[in-house]
């Protein structure tokens, strides 16, 4: 069975830091990854993800992640946070190809300083 | 392109009550999903369809959550009698048949159990 552990229920940065959100997974074939994101009262959204190929995808606002398979993990980054990326991030896995359930990580709450 | 429509966006209800919600997918997509977000908590698989058969079901408890889609279209999750712990936010999302897990999701419908 596939699982998905996010570190850090909620982190906190300044305006302008680097975000690092962390997630590691379990899967017993290889896994296709993505990362959602869920505003306020909003339904979730896709950031990025990935599938096959390059295991650094670059996604939407900024955002990246990369594929590490011999550390079971899919950390999502980006460079510089802006006060519009405060919102939930949840990590997912699906069981590769033909496989369309996803399992989520419980999330983590990205709060931005000014 | 429109997005995936759900109704109603809020309902409280007494425990023991009934209540109904409804989504309608994007058109064209033939997978349908209902999660269920407890407060905290990454979504969790109630249930999936494939055009209008059930593909698993295997998390919804059936013994008060009944749902179903008809025509391969719209669908409808019910349960009867709610409980205390049935308060959740719950999703549906739709992809399209051969997608690689990408989901796409509606606002969602938050339910209170009073």
């Amino acid at each position: 069975a596939q699982s998905v552990t996010q570190l850090g229920s909620h982190v906190s940065v300044s305006e302008g830091a680097l975000v690092l959100l962390r997630c590691n997974y379990s899967s017993s074939v290889p896994p296709y990854l993505f990362w959602y994101v869920q505003y306020p009262n909003q339904g979730l959204q896709l950031l990025l993800k990935y599938t096959t190929g390059a295991t650094l995808v670059k996604g939407i606002n900024g955002f990246e992640a990369e594929f590490k398979k011999s550390e079971t993990s899919f950390h999502l980054t980006k460079p510089s946070a802006h006060m519009s990326d405060a919102a939930e991030y949840f990590c997912a896995v699906s069981e590769g190809a033909g496989s369309y359930q996803l399992t989520f990580g419980k999330g983590t709450k990205l709060s931005v300083i000014p | 392109e429109a997005g995936v429509a759900q109704s109603p966006r809020y309902k409280i209800i007494e425990k023991r009550q009934s209540v109904a919600f409804w989504c309608n997918p994007i058109s064209g997509h033939a997978t349908l999903y209902w999660y269920q977000q407890i407060l905290g908590q990454g979504p969790k698989l109630l249930i999936q369809f494939q055009n209008n058969g059930v593909v698993d079901d295997s998390q919804l408890p059936k013994d008060r959550f009944s749902a179903e889609r008809l025509k391969g279209v719209d669908s409808t999750l019910k349960i009867q009698p709610a409980k205390l712990e049935d308060s959740a936010v719950y999703l549906c999302a739709s992809s399209y048949q051969s997608g690689f897990g990408e989901l796409f999701f509606g606002e969602g419908s938050r339910l209170t159990v009073l």
